[in-house]
């Protein structure tokens, strides 16, 4: 069984200061973990992954995020928020089995950007 | 590389009848098509897996009579809602995984489309 947590339903930033974005998972198998951003009546798009190589997995537009296996947490950072990056984000956990296995999506966090 | 494309991306139809949502990959082959639903403001609601080839299999309380998949081809997917009522009103979205490359491990999703039945 697999489960995604993400702790904050809304956050808010000003534009050019960190963005935080909390994510937990839990899973019976060593997991894939992945970011996906959706912006307003868009599909989403993929931010970033985590496959069992690197903890430290850096993605698009400037977003990274870290796999913290004793704390069961993907936290999704960027250094500077900027005003394009308001959308709403899911985190994603499926077990990493090699095979086309289902994803779980965590609830979303709605980012908002103020100037 | 890895892009997905869905249309229509909007449609608009009256109840009682059919409505057809083709999703395509565009620069790869997908082994594994996925479609859900989004309610708004909600998370992504699988409905149903579809491998090239075979019987999709549909997620628990997903009516597959209601909600046609065919996956004929490595490169489309598609979903047919048979006699639509507006509760099946909702955003709807196809995503594609593949069996190697980039897209072996990751699921690539197309922007969605949006039905509104009357």
């Amino acid at each position: 069984a697999q489960s995604v947590t993400q702790l904050d339903s809304h956050v808010s930033v000003s534009e050019g200061t960190p963005v935080l974005l909390r994510c937990n998972y839990s899973s019976s198998y060593s997991p894939s973990l992945f970011w996906y951003v959706q912006h307003p009546n868009k599909g989403l798009q993929l931010l970033l992954k985590y496959t069992s190589a690197a903890t430290l997995v850096k993605g698009i537009n400037g977003f990274e995020a870290e796999f913290k296996k004793s704390e069961t947490s993907f936290h999704l950072t960027k250094p500077s928020a900027h005003m394009s990056d308001a959308a709403e984000y899911f985190c994603v956990v499926t077990p990493n089995t090699g095979t086309a296995s289902k994803l779980t999506f965590g609830t979303g966090t709605r980012l908002q950007v103020t100037l | 590389g890895a892009v997905v494309s869905q249309h229509p991306s909007r449609v608009i139809c009256k109840s009682g009848t059919s409505v057809k949502i083709e999703c395509r990959s565009l620069d790869f082959q997908a082994t594994t098509m996925f479609w859900y639903r989004q309610f708004p403001k909600q998370s992504l609601m699988l409905m149903a897996t579809s491998n090239e080839g075979s019987k999709a299999t549909y997620e628990q309380g997903v009516e597959k009579d209601k909600f046609l998949i065919n996956h004929a081809s490595l490169t489309l997917s598609t979903l047919t809602v048979t006699s639509a009522h507006p509760e099946d009103s909702s955003f709807y979205i196809c995503s594609a995984r593949g069996g190697g490359g980039r897209a072996r491990d990751t699921q690539y999703f197309g922007p969605g489309t949006r039905l509104t039945v009357l």
